[in-house]
């Protein structure tokens, strides 16, 4: 079945320092999102790629959708504490308009 | 704006229960969904519904697992008879017509079957 693959399954950083999380589909994807988890918290949209290589940004977070639409990527500048959390991405099953597959995420913690 | 709205937060009982989860759906949305977490699978879509009506409930794990949506403004996710491994986070969202994909979760319901 479809597979939506996210690595690294955890990152620690120093506050300051850069963070990337990265994306895979097993298919082609209309489109993929990006929600945020804090700890014990829901996930929380943050945003949604459409276009191929598209590039969206969100003050220090970074979002970018590859030219074959099966990868993306979120990049945060500098990170903060408030950064800490659960980034989630998560693309339609069967690649549009079926229910989100969600990746296993990406848990960031940042050392003050 | 009120969010979507679950209850109870936390719920704590015994194998062999039954345990009703609770879920109002952000008023105008008109799709539903339930999800499962747990550290192992991570976020597991079990039904959706779509104006009321159950469309794809292929992620209900076995028989003891049913879910209602009697109105627009009320769901339940009911586990009967309830057993150690159901123990998870289990979430509400809904999304509305126009951003079907965009949706907004609950703040969930931690079930600890003992």
């Amino acid at each position: 079945g479809q597979q939506v693959m996210q690595i690294p399954q955890y990152q620690h950083v120093q506050e300051g320092e850069d963070f990337t999380t990265y994306c895979n589909s097993s298919t082609t994807l209309s489109n993929i999102q990006w929600y945020k988890q804090r700890p014990g918290g829901h996930p929380v949209f943050l945003i949604q790629l459409v276009k191929r290589g598209e590039v969206k940004k969100q003050k220090r977070l970074t979002f970018q959708f590859g030219e074959a639409k099966k990868n993306s990527s979120l990049h945060i500048t500098a990170t903060q504490t408030t950064d800490v959390g659960t980034y989630f991405c998560a693309g339609p099953e069967g690649g549009s308009q079926g229910n989100l597959i969600f990746g296993k995420g990406t848990k960031l913690s940042v050392k003050p | 704006d009120a969010g979507v709205i679950q209850s109870p937060r936390h719920e704590v009982t015994e194998m062999g229960q039954e345990v009703t989860l609770r879920c109002k759906p952000i008023s105008g949305h008109n799709s539903l969904f339930w999800y499962r977490q747990t550290m192992m699978r991570g976020l597991e879509l079990l039904i959706y519904f779509n104006n009321n009506v159950p469309i794809d409930d292929s992620g209900m794990p076995e028989d003891r697992f049913s879910a209602k949506m009697p109105n627009a403004s009320f769901s339940t996710l009911k586990i009967q008879p309830s057993e150690p491994r159901d123990s998870a986070v289990y979430f509400c969202a809904s999304s509305s017509s126009r951003d079907r994909e965009k949706l907004f979760f609950g703040s969930g319901t931690q079930l600890s079957v003992l």
